[in-house]
């Protein structure tokens, strides 16, 4: 079965502290994995993507993810939390050769404090 | 060029009104998706196809009736609207499945609000 956990659905960071934003999965293949964000108001964007190969990847506005396979884990992190990045972001799971299946987290909301 | 444009942004409407939101994509993708985004953002699965065949169907009222009549386009007609249909309503569109992998693209939603 697959899933996905996104642990803490609302977290609160000072602006220029690191974010830390988790997500845990469950798949029965190797898993293809996918951050999204969604700013307020707007649709969603992709931050980064997780196929093949190196497991530490680098996305847009400074974020990146690790894929960590013994902790069926892919938290997404910032080193250095800016105002603009409050918004909703989305861990998301696609099982590769399996059709056009995709497995949402319930989001995490992400404050930024001055 | 916006890859996936959906209209209306906005929309409000009466209790037992019927109305459509239309879905284009400029990607050539071959797939293409509605997602019912709820007020805890939760997003849920309603529709997917593929070129032009429905593959995935999930649990919604039979209020809710897609229609593709390209690839590049997924429009969603909603009967006798009720309160609860108020939501965010997104298309989304992808590749079709491959051993790659594939990215599903956003539009950026149509707020509906039933009064």
């Amino acid at each position: 079965a697959q899933s996905v956990t996104q642990l803490g659905s609302h977290v609160s960071v000072s602006e220029g502290a690191l974010v830390l934003l988790r997500c845990n999965y469950s798949s029965s293949v190797p898993p293809y994995l996918f951050w999204y964000v969604q700013y307020p108001n707007q649709g969603l964007q992709l931050l980064l993507k997780y196929t093949t190969g190196a497991t530490l990847v680098k996305g847009i506005n400074g974020f990146e993810a690790e894929f960590k396979k013994s902790e069926t884990s892919f938290h997404l992190t910032k080193p250095s939390a800016h105002m603009s990045d409050a918004a909703e972001y989305f861990c998301v799971l696609h099982p590769p050769n399996t059709g056009n299946q995709f497995y949402f987290g319930t989001g995490t909301s992400l404050t930024v404090i001055p | 060029d916006t890859a996936v444009s959906q209209t209306p942004k906005y929309l409000v409407t009466q209790m037992g009104n019927d109305k459509s939101i239309k879905c284009e994509q400029n990607l050539g993708h071959d797939t293409m998706y509605w997602y019912k985004q709820d007020s805890k953002k939760f997003l849920k699965i309603m529709f997917s196809y593929n070129n032009k065949e429905l593959i995935i169907n999930e649990t919604v009222p039979n209020r809710f009736s897609p229609k593709s009549p390209d690839k590049a386009h997924l429009n969603l007609h909603i009967n006798s609207l009720e309160l609860g249909d108020s939501a965010v309503y997104f298309c989304a569109s992808s590749r079709r499945a491959s051993s790659s992998g594939n990215t599903i693209y956003f539009g950026e939603g149509s707020w509906l609000t039933v009064v």
